[in-house]
């Protein structure tokens, strides 16, 4: 199975603030990666598809780049709101996998 | 507008079988990926499995054979079916449905089964 490694675990940062998660796959999946945030207790919400493709409603502060390995997404300006836990998801190959989760607090 | 409602019994002992529904509206069942994932107390996201309206269906292998996804076509909805559940399977169980025709990605999510394994 394809593992996907999330960095950091978590992270604190200020309103206003630019914040960038990575996701790293053991092997390549071209550009078949989403990004989902998840706030407690609740379903996750789909941020991003296809690596940089934004979902309809998402605010466009948020952002995804990468192919092949590499992948992150950006918050460009952090708001009280975006207080989540995020995940990567891979669809490069069965099974598909998920990131160990990125928790982003608040400052 | 697309809409996933999810149920089943949320309490189970040790050796029963888990069982799920989830039921769509504002679309139909065709060209679409139905998945299950779920999320153990405190920790993170695992994909169970998927099924493709062809009748492709896939499975995480991490399961050892107990799962079984399928769909009623008739009564929109899909199930899940975990056998033998142990305390590890306890979770809240999410079923999701593929943001495109054709597409895996989870753009649409049912409101999430807490299912607790306990003897």
């Amino acid at each position: 199975a394809i593992q996907l490694t999330q960095s950091p675990s978590s992270l604190s940062a200020s309103v206003g603030d630019s914040v960038t998660i990575t996701c790293r796959a053991s092997q390549g999946i071209s550009i078949s990666l989403a990004w989902y945030q998840q706030k407690s207790g609740k379903a996750p919400e789909l941020l991003i598809y296809a690596a940089s493709s934004l979902q309809s409603g998402v605010p466009s502060r948020f952002s995804g780049s990468g192919s092949g390995t590499d992948f992150t997404l950006t918050i460009s300006s952090l708001q009280p709101e975006d207080s989540a836990t995020y995940y990567c998801q891979q669809f490069g190959d069965y099974p598909r996998t998920f990131g160990q989760g990125t928790k982003v607090e608040i400052k | 507008q697309v809409q996933l409602q999810q149920w089943g019994a949320g309490l189970l002992k040790p050796s029963e079988t888990l069982s799920l529904t989830c039921v769509f509206s504002g679309g139909s069942f065709s060209t679409f990926y139905w998945s299950w994932i779920r999320q153990p107390p405190g920790r993170g996201l695992e994909w169970i499995g998927e099924i493709h309206h062809s009748g492709s269906i896939n499975y995480n292998p991490l399961l050892n054979g107990r799962v079984t996804i399928s769909v009623d076509r008739a009564k929109n909805q899909f199930s899940l079916n975990l056998t033998s559940v142990t305390a590890a399977d306890t979770a809240l169980y999410f079923c999701a449905r593929g943001l495109r025709s054709g597409w895996s990605y989870a753009g649409y999510w049912g409101q999430g089964s807490l299912v607790t394994v306990s003897s």
